[in-house]
């Protein structure tokens, strides 16, 4: 199974300001995804991030606000924009499982938890 | 647009119990997972059906699909505390891995 990393694990945030959440996988992957748990709720898709492309975002999320980076097969970074109290959540990234082996499973990350004041 | 519904969204069991959860889907899909969430932690794998008819089993926990029903369940066979966590089902939206999840089933097992 892929090791996933994220960075920071938590981090308390002003309004307006911009965090930059890391997303590391221990091995390559074509597509990782970017979730968003807000509190005690289910996970909702941000986007799917694949390298050498633009992400694509589901319904209700834009790249200004959202923007993110994939830069190689092992990495992914998503900003949160222009922070308000609403984006108060965790947010995951995930991966399918590597090709060849494939145990059709999706992997998370241990997840980062945000607080904005 | 694809929905997922779970219930029961609350479980208070007592141990050595047995019961279901249900997780039914609104459109075809071609995978169904099943996760748990312990508090302050992210996702565990514990399923993945591919199949209709597909049973897969991991201790006392057991999990199906029917795809014709468009339904899924989590058995879980005599209950013990350690299985008080959170449990979410999720859909492959269109085999491109983008999983629609269930609300989630927040499972206490009571000594």
């Amino acid at each position: 199974s892929a090791v996933i990393s994220q960075k920071p694990s938590r981090d308390i945030c002003q309004r307006g300001t911009s965090l930059t959440i890391q997303c590391q996988v221990d091995s390559q992957v074509t597509m990782m995804f970017w979730y968003r748990q807000q509190p005690g709720q289910s996970l909702t898709l941000i986007a799917t991030a694949n390298q050498g492309s633009e992400a694509t975002y589901e319904s209700g999320f834009v790249i200004d606000k959202f923007p993110i980076s994939r830069p190689n097969l092992t990495f992914s970074t998503l900003t949160v924009s222009n922070m308000s109290p609403e984006d108060s959540s965790i947010y995951l990234c995930s991966v399918e499982d590597l090709p060849g082996i494939s145990t059709d499973t999706q992997y998370f990350g241990p997840g980062t938890r945000l607080t904005v004041l | 647009e694809l929905k997922v519904e779970q219930n029961p969204l609350f479980l208070s069991m007592q141990e050595g119990k047995n019961y279901t959860i249900y997780c039914n889907y609104s459109t075809t899909s071609d995978r169904l997972y099943w996760y748990r969430q312990d508090p302050g932690k992210s996702l565990e794998s514990l399923f993945v059906l591919l199949s209709n008819g597909a049973v897969k089993q991991e201790g006392r926990l057991m999990a199906s699909l029917d795809t014709k029903a468009r339904l899924s369940t989590l058995h879980i066979t005599a209950a013990v505390h350690d299985l008080s966590a959170t449990y979410f089902c999720a859909v492959d939206r269109e085999y491109g891995n983008k999983l629609v999840f269930g609300a989630g089933t927040i499972l206490r097992v009571k000594s």
